[in-house]
């Protein structure tokens, strides 16, 4: 069964700093996607990356970065240079093909990323 | 662009009623539309989902279901609300597979 673990349920950081987000995955698929999304207060999901099983180059966006390493089934998040505006609860998830192509998300249970002022 | 709204925002219902929550996308044709559910403090977990209209893949055994009458309109039902249905309800869509949500549809069973 696919299963996505994210050890780290809070991190607490001072603006500025950077923090990374783990995230490690289980599967026995060979064709698979990663996904991040981040959950604000408002509790909206929004998307912020898509990473397939074949793609291993890590994924650079502004402040955002994203380390990809199929030998440690990891998908790292990296925020550098943390913004009070980046607290929120970011969550890891895994697709598992679904039923003409339905991406059937498993999540993990999610970090609280707190950027203190 | 595409966009996906679900309503109500917010909902309280006692045990036993009946529920009804709504999701529809614009700006696309024959996505792939999915229900779930976040309970507190938890992770997200898939109810349903539907490739096209009137087919609906049921993820979960549980005191709800699933409606796919247009092809843009999924709906989530329960005739009995139970305690344990209380949670953070999103709806979602995909199409190449990039997934993205509603606001979510807060409920409430007293």
């Amino acid at each position: 069964a696919q299963k996505v673990t994210q050890a780290q349920t809070e991190i607490s950081v001072v603006e500025k700093e950077d923090v990374t987000l783990d995230c490690v995955y289980e599967t026995r698929d060979t064709t698979y996607y990663l996904f991040w999304y981040k959950q604000p207060p408002s509790g909206e999901l929004v998307f912020l990356i898509r990473r397939n099983s074949f793609d291993e180059q890590n994924e650079i966006s502004g402040r955002y970065s994203w380390n990809f390493q199929k030998s440690t089934s990891s998908f790292n998040f990296t925020i550098t240079a943390s913004q009070v505006v980046d607290s929120a609860v970011y969550f890891c998830a895994l697709s598992e093909a679904g039923f003409r192509g339905a991406q059937k998300l498993v999540f993990g249970q999610g970090t609280r990323l707190t950027i203190n002022p | 662009s595409q966009t996906i709204h679900q309503w109500p925002a917010t909902l309280v219902q006692p045990v036993g009623s009946p529920l009804s929550l709504e999701c529809t996308v614009e700006g696309t044709s024959n996505p792939n539309l999915y229900w779930y559910r976040q309970a507190a403090g938890r992770g997200l977990q898939l109810l349903f989902y539907s490739v096209g209209i009137g087919q609906i893949s049921s993820e979960v055994p549980q005191n709800l279901s699933a409606s796919r009458p247009q092809d843009r309109q999924f709906i989530l039902s329960s005739k009995k609300l139970l305690l344990s249905d209380s949670g953070f309800y999103l709806c979602a869509w995909s199409q190449s597979g990039e997934l993205f949500f509603g606001e979510g549809s807060r409920l409430t069973v007293l």
